[in-house]
């Protein structure tokens, strides 16, 4: 079975530097989204993208967020200046269609630890 | 506003018991809920929809428009139920409750 695929599994940085973390979605898919969860919080939307542009996105995603598909396979998540509090999980997660039926399927997750 | 809200962090039940998991929606539109569940170790995988209306692993839930909830229901708990299960809401974007710990014990 196809799987949405994330990499590293764990990200260690220094406050302050820079980011990407990458993710394979499921090849036929069209709608791309990247989730963060906070340790012991719950799963937060962060940004949804669709035919090469940001569809939506929620107010954690600042200026310092910013997502590419750079080939017809990758989609990243860059962070520019990491900072304690993106300490996460960050799921990626894809899509076949929007709405009735998305189902949107996860990655195992890129867990950031900023130090 | 879109919210999702489920009351219980912990729940803990013995094998054979039946297991009720809480979950209340707010939002204006008409709603898509969904269950995921993350089990030890493994990612987030969709358990069920409630356009779906199917049974997954013996777990049901039910759209109560009027109680806005989306509770999931299994009558036989299993010891390989104990997950981390998460309700969530897709209105525009998907919102997520902040998950439901299930311990099934022996």
């Amino acid at each position: 079975e196809p799987e949405v695929t994330q990499t590293p599994s764990h990200q260690v940085t220094q406050m302050g530097q820079e980011v990407i973390l990458r993710c394979v979605p499921i090849s036929n898919h069209l709608y791309f989204y990247w989730y963060r969860q906070i340790l012991g919080q719950k799963v937060e939307f962060l940004v949804s993208f669709y035919n090469n542009e940001i569809s939506e996105k929620s107010e954690i995603f600042d200026d310092q967020f910013s997502v590419e598909r750079p080939d017809g396979s990758n989609f990243t998540l860059k962070i520019r200046s990491t900072k304690l509090e993106d300490s996460a999980m960050y799921f990626c997660a894809s899509a076949l269609a929007a709405l009735a039926k998305n189902i949107q399927y996860f990655g195992a997750g890129t867990r950031l630890s900023v130090l | 506003a879109q919210r999702v809200t489920q009351p219980e962090k912990l729940l803990s039940v013995f094998k054979g018991a039946p297991v009720e998991l809480k979950c209340n929606y707010s939002y204006s539109g008409s709603p898509e809920l969904f269950w995921y569940v993350q089990y030890s170790r493994q990612r987030l995988q969709l358990l069920l929809r409630h356009i779906s209306r199917e049974s997954i692993k013996g777990f049901t839930a039910d759209l109560n428009k009027g109680e806005t909830s989306f509770h999931l229901k299994k009558p036989f708990a299993q010891e390989e139920d104990s997950a981390m299960y998460y309700c969530a809401l897709r209105g525009g974007k998907l919102v997520f409750g902040k998950g439901t710990k299930l311990t099934v014990n022996p």
